[in-house]
């Protein structure tokens, strides 16, 4: 099992500029979620998913916009990239009946 | 909605000893309580959690305590080693996980 995986891992936009982070996990978790961490922070939640076709905001969802088309991918976009998107994005997925995450490997993005 | 607060914010021990990490939160209804462990340019690694039915949990040199009237959590690390050199987050969880701020911790040798 490849367990969570992000991609890209590494992504420089400049302001205006759109793209889209994949995550994808192959355990059949029902829960995804996006994260934020920024220098000297811990993780904040951006939106979250507890099944296919369902999405939820979090802690900072403004500038974001997320799909779960399928069960097994969690799609995050930026419209309008801004520098104060410039962070580390860690995805993480877990089953509905265990509270354990499992985090991806993270995607480091800078908004210039 | 929940809010977390860790301290101390750095740590600095003598490998050998003990190091505390303390964790406030906010939310009665939370009743999920987990720790990480970030190392640089890693993923979060979770060490060990404690459900809010629970007073504390052990796991070798790792423990977490809960006191649910006082909404605060602690992890200890006993006989600490440089290895165990990171960023420690504590988290607070409902539905979804509300994380501290982080605890650098180093190891002296």
């Amino acid at each position: 099992n490849a367990g969570v995986t992000q991609t890209p891992k590494f992504r420089v936009l400049k302001t205006g500029q759109s793209m889209t982070l994949l995550c994808a996990q192959d355990m059949n978790h029902e829960y995804m979620y996006w994260y934020r961490q920024d220098p000297g922070m811990g993780l904040r939640l951006i939106h979250y998913s507890v099944g296919e076709g369902t999405t939820a905001k979090g802690e900072v969802p403004d500038g974001y916009n997320v799909s779960r088309l399928k069960k097994q991918n969690f799609l995050l976009g930026l419209e309008s990239a801004a520098p104060s998107q410039t962070s580390v994005y860690f995805c993480a997925s877990r089953t509905g009946t265990r509270y354990e995450q499992y985090f991806g490997p993270g995607t480091r993005l800078t908004v210039t | 909605g929940e809010n977390v607060e860790q301290h101390p914010s750095t740590l600095s021990v003598q490998e050998g000893d003990s190091a505390v990490i303390k964790c406030t939160y906010s939310d009665s209804a939370s009743n999920y309580f987990p720790w990480y462990k970030q190392e640089l340019g890693k993923r979060p690694q979770l060490i060990i959690d404690i459900r809010s039915n629970v007073g504390e949990k052990k796991d070798q040199r790792i423990a977490v305590t809960l006191n649910k009237t006082a909404k605060h959590f602690s992890l200890h690390i006993t006989e600490t080693q440089p290895e165990d050199s990171a960023v420690y987050f504590c988290a607070a969880s409902t539905f979804t996980e509300r994380f501290g701020a982080g605890t650098r911790l180093t190891v002296k040798p």
